[in-house]
C-alpha cells in the first residue's frame, strides 16, 4: 500500500468557506498531483507539482490553488467554496525517475484514499 | 472525442469467470499503459503497467497492449469476489524531462457474483 496520506476524509461545508485539503506523502516523490473525480467520469488533473516551490495548473480548471514548501506536502485551497466544487479530490504522487531501469517507475502514481467534499 | 474511451459498465460475471476489461485510444505517442483498481470510497491502486506493446502477466491478471491498434485489455482469470471494483485504464505518453501526465479512461465497474 502506498504511503500517501489525505485528510480529511469527508468534509461537509457551506458556501463561502475557505477550505484546505491536505495531502502528504512519505516516499520522497518529487512529484505531486492532485485530481478532481465524479461519478461516471475520467480522473481529471487540476494541479501538479514536480518538486519544492513548483505547482502547474492541470487540463482542467479549477478555482482552487496549491503550494508545495515541504516535499511531502501539497496541500490544496478553495478560498470560497461553492457547491458546484462538491466532487472527491485524489492526490498522486510519482518519482522522479532516472535512466533505463526506471522509465516505466517515473509514470506510475501512487494514489490516497480521497477526500469527498460536499458544500452546501 | 476522448483521448481514451473506456466501457463504463457496469459487468456482472459469476465467480470464477475469465474477465476482459478493454480500452480504446486515440494519441498514438502513449508508450506506458497502466490499470488501476478502484474499491469504493478508496483511491486507485497500481494493478498492472506495461511499456510499449506485448503482454504482461502477474498471477490472475494479464495485461495486453496492441498498439497498432490503440487497444488494450486487462484480463482476469478465476475472477473472485474480492476482484469486484473500478478499473481504469491509464496511459501516458511519458518522456526524460518530468512531463508525464497521466490521461484516464471513465472506468468500468465489475462486480463479481459469488
Amino acid at each position: 500500500e502506498a504511503d500517501i496520506y489525505q485528510t480529511p476524509r469527508y468534509l461537509v461545508i457551506g458556501t463561502g468557506k475557505k477550505i484546505t485539503l491536505e495531502c502528504s506523502q512519505t516516499m520522497g516523490h518529487d512529484k505531486m498531483y492532485w485530481y478532481q473525480q465524479d461519478p461516471g467520469m475520467e480522473l481529471h488533473l487540476i494541479h501538479y507539482s514536480y518538486g519544492v516551490n513548483s505547482t502547474e495548473k492541470g487540463d482542467l480548471s479549477s478555482e482552487s490553488t496549491v503550494s508545495r514548501i515541504r516535499t511531502e506536502h501539497f496541500p490544496l485551497t478553495l478560498e470560497s467554496a461553492r457547491p458546484s466544487h462538491t466532487s472527491q479530490y485524489l492526490c498522486a504522487s510519482s518519482r522522479k525517475g532516472g535512466v533505463s531501469g526506471t522509465r516505466v517507475a517515473k509514470n506510475i502514481q501512487y494514489f490516497g484514499a480521497g477526500t469527498r467534499l460536499s458544500v452546501l | 472525442q476522448k483521448e481514451v474511451e473506456q466501457d463504463p459498465g457496469p459487468l456482472s460475471v459469476p465467480e470464477g469467470a475469465i474477465v476482459s476489461l478493454n480500452c480504446t485510444y486515440s494519441n498514438s505517442a502513449f508508450q506506458y499503459f497502466m490499470w488501476y483498481r478502484q474499491y469504493s470510497r478508496k483511491g486507485p491502486e497500481l494493478l498492472m503497467y506495461t511499456y510499449s506493446s506485448g503482454n504482461k502477466e502477474d498471477g490472475r491478471f494479464t495485461a495486453q497492449v496492441d498498439k497498432s491498434s490503440k487497444y488494450i485489455s486487462l484480463f482476469i482469470r478465476d475472477s473472485q469476489p474480492s476482484d469486484s471494483a473500478t478499473y481504469l485504464c491509464a496511459m501516458s505518453e511519458g518522456s526524460n524531462f518530468g512531463n508525464e501526465k497521466l490521461t484516464f479512461g471513465t472506468g468500468t465497474r465489475l462486480t463479481i457474483i459469488p
